[in-house]
């Protein structure tokens, strides 16, 4: 598997509160996604990161919040949770070679917002 | 926006049959993915066509794009339990790093 990790794993919060789940690669690779899972959905893109600094918005960005300030770091914040956001959320990793892009998914964090 | 739609949303086969899950793009991809996803695990990449019309096989699994880059399949020979999981396919357009995934088929392998 890929060096690719998240953190928590699981959190329990409660509907307004701050929320912050970091995901770290050790593959140096220059993209970074994430995505929410949720049943009937599949999954969905919330935001992606082309490079240090350098995002941009998925299909259901609108609640969250991202930052990249290092290659290995992938930030995603929710400004004030609320209970739609309990879902399962994956971060993948790739890197461009020539045509080939195979995303690697992290371990996934589950997040209950009551 | 783009839309994946990807159909069985279930299906249930007994081990030893075949079985077939469909992905349709709204948009023209400039190539698609597909992974696999076991019960309570992470998505793991499992192909990538990018030839209009492609055809890949990875053993049991035969994988096609459309001749338009609009549509994708993913068939399996004689399925085993090991099999069991969701497949999905992740398309995207070109001059984009966004892959929009579809729906995802479950599949289950009764033995």
């Amino acid at each position: 598997d890929a060096g690719i990790t998240q953190s928590p794993r699981h959190k329990v919060t409660e509907t307004g509160t701050p929320v912050t789940l970091r995901c770290h690669q050790t593959e140096n690779h220059r993209y970074m996604y994430w995505y929410r899972q949720d049943p009937g959905h599949g999954l969905r893109l919330i935001h992606y990161s082309y490079g240090v600094k350098d995002t941009d918005k998925g299909e259901v960005s609108d609640g969250y919040s991202v930052s990249r300030s290092k290659t290995e770091d992938f930030l995603l914040t929710l400004e004030s949770a609320t209970s739609s956001q309990t879902s399962v959320y994956f971060c993948a990793i790739s890197e461009r070679l020539s045509s080939y892009n195979e995303q690697f998914f992290g371990p996934g964090t589950r997040l209950t917002v009551l | 926006g783009q839309q994946v739609m990807q159909i069985p949303q279930y299906q249930h086969v007994q081990e030893g049959e075949d079985f077939t899950t469909y992905c349709n793009s709204s948009t023209t991809l400039s190539n698609i993915q597909w992974y696999k996803q076991r019960p309570g695990g992470h998505p793991v990449f499992l192909i990538q066509l990018v030839k209009s019309g492609e055809v890949k096989k990875q053993k049991r699994l035969t994988f096609q794009f459309g001749e338009a880059k609009k549509n994708s399949s993913l068939h399996i020979t004689a399925t085993q339990t090991t099999d069991v999981g969701t497949y999905f396919c992740a398309g995207t357009t070109s001059g984009t790093y966004k892959y929009i995934f579809g729906t995802g088929t479950r599949l289950k392998v009764l033995a």
